[in-house]
Parts: C-alpha cells; sequence; structure tokens
C-alpha cells in the first residue's frame, strides 16, 4: 500500500553542524517528492521539492537527493542554525493526493 | 501567508456531538484537503475534492464527512462516529486539481478536542 518511512523521528545537532533526513517510499509511479517544514504552533510550509527527472535539488543551505531505483529520498542541512530547529516532514505523490512521513523533529543546540 | 483560512482555532466536542470544522480559501484554488495531525504521526488525509460538488474519501474518512458546494469552502465534521478524534486538523488547498506535483498552502489548523 501507500506508505513512507521517515527516519529518524527525532534529531539533535550542534549549530553550525548538518542534518540530514531519509524517508524511503513504496510507490514507484511517484514523479514528486516535496519537504515540508513545520515550526511549534504554526502550519507546514514547503521549503524545498524535487521531480522524479533530477537526482539532486539546492536552495541555499537545503537540498534534497532521489534515488528512484531504491525509492528513497533525503533532505540535507547545512551550517544549521536555531532557526531550523522545527519538524520536518518528507511526501511523494500517489493517486492524486500527497502521502506524508511521520515527520523528524530537529533540535539545534545553540 | 494568508489565503486559507481554519475556524475555528480551538473546539471543545461533546460525547455524541458533531462538530463541524471551516475551511475557506480565496486563492482561487480547485483543490481542497483536510489532513489530521496526531503526535508521532504525521499527516494523514481525511478526505479531499478536486472539484465543486464532488470528494474522495482518503486514508482515514471513517467518522468524518465533508461537503463542497462552493470552489473556495470545504467544511469537515468530525461526526459522533469517530471515536477518538482529538487531534490537530489541518485544511489545504493546491491550484490544480488532479495534479499532485503542485505545492499546497495549509491553513493554521483547529485543534479538536473531547470534553
Amino acid at each position: 500500500g501507500e506508505n513512507v518511512e521517515q527516519h529518524p523521528s527525532t534529531l539533535s545537532v550542534q549549530e553550525g553542524d548538518s542534518a540530514v533526513i531519509k524517508c524511503t517510499y513504496s510507490d514507484s509511479a511517484s514523479n514528486y517528492f516535496p519537504w515540508y517544514k513545520q515550526e511549534l504552533g504554526k502550519r507546514p510550509q514547503l521549503i524545498i521539492d524535487i521531480r522524479s527527472n533530477v537526482g539532486e535539488k539546492k536552495d541555499q543551505r537545503i537540498a534534497v537527493t532521489l534515488n528512484k531505483t531504491a525509492k528513497h529520498f533525503s533532505l540535507h542541512i547545512t551550517e544549521t542554525q536555531p532557526e531550523d530547529s522545527a519538524v520536518y516532514f518528507c511526501a511523494y505523490d500517489s493517486s492524486y493526493k500527497l502521502i506524508f512521513g511521520s515527520g523528524t523533529r530537529l533540535l539545534v543546540r545553540p | 501567508d494568508g489565503g486559507i483560512t481554519q475556524s475555528p482555532k480551538y473546539l471543545f466536542r461533546k460525547e455524541g456531538q458533531n462538530v463541524t470544522l471551516s475551511c475557506e480559501q480565496n486563492l482561487n484554488h480547485d483543490a481542497m484537503y483536510w489532513y489530521r495531525q496526531d503526535p508521532g504521526q504525521g499527516l494523514r488525509l481525511i478526505y479531499y475534492s478536486q472539484i465543486v460538488n464532488d470528494f474522495q474519501k482518503g486514508d482515514i474518512a471513517e467518522g468524518y464527512s465533508v461537503s463542497r458546494e462552493k470552489k473556495e469552502s470545504f467544511p469537515l465534521t468530525v461526526t459522533s462516529a469517530q471515536k477518538n478524534p482529538t487531534a490537530f486538523y489541518l485544511c489545504a488547498s493546491s491550484i490544480e486539481a488532479g495534479v499532485t506535483n503542485e505545492k499546497l498552502f495549509f491553513g493554521s489548523g483547529t485543534q479538536l478536542s473531547v470534553l
């Protein structure tokens, strides 16, 4: 069935270090893989997305990589800052809807 | 980042009571969605609508109902059949129906609790 596994569930890093969150999905027909960030008490917001015709996409300190053969994709945040602390959700498209991962709570220690 | 408004922010439900959560968007988006968020479980899709007067069940539709009488409105009713309704409910919209490779715009959410 439709499923995406997201790891780790919590991640604590020192300010300035990198953070990596990984997701594995089940639908081989998926072509769109977004990442959403949800700060405490706020709505989720799209931070980056990738489509299946590329293997990597960068936007300043964040990047996403996609391996369609292995059906996994990852979010990379470099030079982490305290304002990066939030819950991050991966997602993929399946049958006209997005399937979300269970979320990763990232804490950046100053 | 307005454009999609949910109300109320907090809602309490008594045993056996139906309650309705409001979702309104002024973005002229075709598609609208309802997600339920529980701690540690991410976002689970309840219902979605791609066009006025049409909607489809998501993964956890039991105990919920929706309507889409107007393009800008997609209310969610939590019925008494939903035995564990306590959760954070998020409404979202996207520009085009039937196309999922698009950004979702989320509302600010409604926290529903059972008295």
